[in-house]
């Protein structure tokens, strides 16, 4: 069966420090792999997705970027973090194609706080 | 891309059964209805999708109208854990179709 794995859960980094969020899905090949983040009360925004290695799309320009170096690794990267990027961020994964058919799976999520 | 639109809270009383709207005037032909929920501090979790006919499984049925313009997401009896945002989606862009777009959701009470 397919699983997916997003670490750590809970992060609080200074302003201006760097951040890596990871994520790795098993069980699959070559799946669509996305960021969302959730501010506090608020709704799921898309950040990025990915539908092969290398290939990154960006829905939102931010202080964020995000990288696919293995098929099923997805990483979710800041140079300088900001007190904006404080949040709830999920990872989530679809079958190739994407997920009109089949939907998505999410992980359980990093929540992060950036002070 | 299709928008959905949900009422932003409901309350249910505890065993009794849930009907969550959802509105999505503009929907393709080829989209798909799914419904997400995402209890507090985690993440969403798939529940039910369907394309033009009702759909049933072990956690709620989904009625979908027949001009395909509404659904409404049906909880048989309302659990104190069935306490969550409840989010209807289109099946993303209709040229890609690569990614969900959510909205707010609808914030569900359940009232012991």
């Amino acid at each position: 069966s397919q699983t997916i794995h997003q670490w750590p859960a809970t992060l609080v980094q200074p302003v201006g420090s760097p951040l890596s969020l990871e994520c790795t899905v098993e069980g699959t090949s070559n799946p669509n792999l996305y960021w969302y983040r959730q501010a506090a009360g608020r709704g799921l925004q898309l950040l990025f997705y990915s539908v092969g290695i290398g290939q990154i799309s960006s829905e939102v320009p931010q202080n964020l970027s995000a990288s696919r170096p293995q098929d099923r690794q997805f990483i979710l990267s800041s140079k300088k973090l900001l007190l904006s990027d404080s949040g709830f961020y999920l990872c989530a994964w679809s079958v190739s194609g994407g997920p009109r058919v089949y939907g998505y799976t999410f992980g359980s999520g990093t929540r992060l706080t950036v002070v | 891309d299709a928008k959905t639109t949900q009422p932003n809270s409901m309350e249910s009383n505890e065993e009794e059964p849930v009907h969550l709207p959802c509105n999505h005037s503009t929907i393709s032909g080829t989209d798909y209805i799914h419904w997400y929920r995402q209890l507090p501090s985690q993440g969403p979790e798939y529940v039910i999708h369907g394309l033009t006919s009702n759909v049933n499984n072990r956690m709620a049925s989904l009625a979908i109208a027949e001009d395909r313009k509404s659904s409404t997401l049906i909880l048989h009896r309302a659990t104190l854990r069935d306490a969550a945002v409840y989010y209807c989606i289109l099946s993303g862009p209709t040229n890609t179709g690569n990614q969900f777009y959510f909205g707010t959701g609808t914030s569900l009470t359940v009232i012991p």
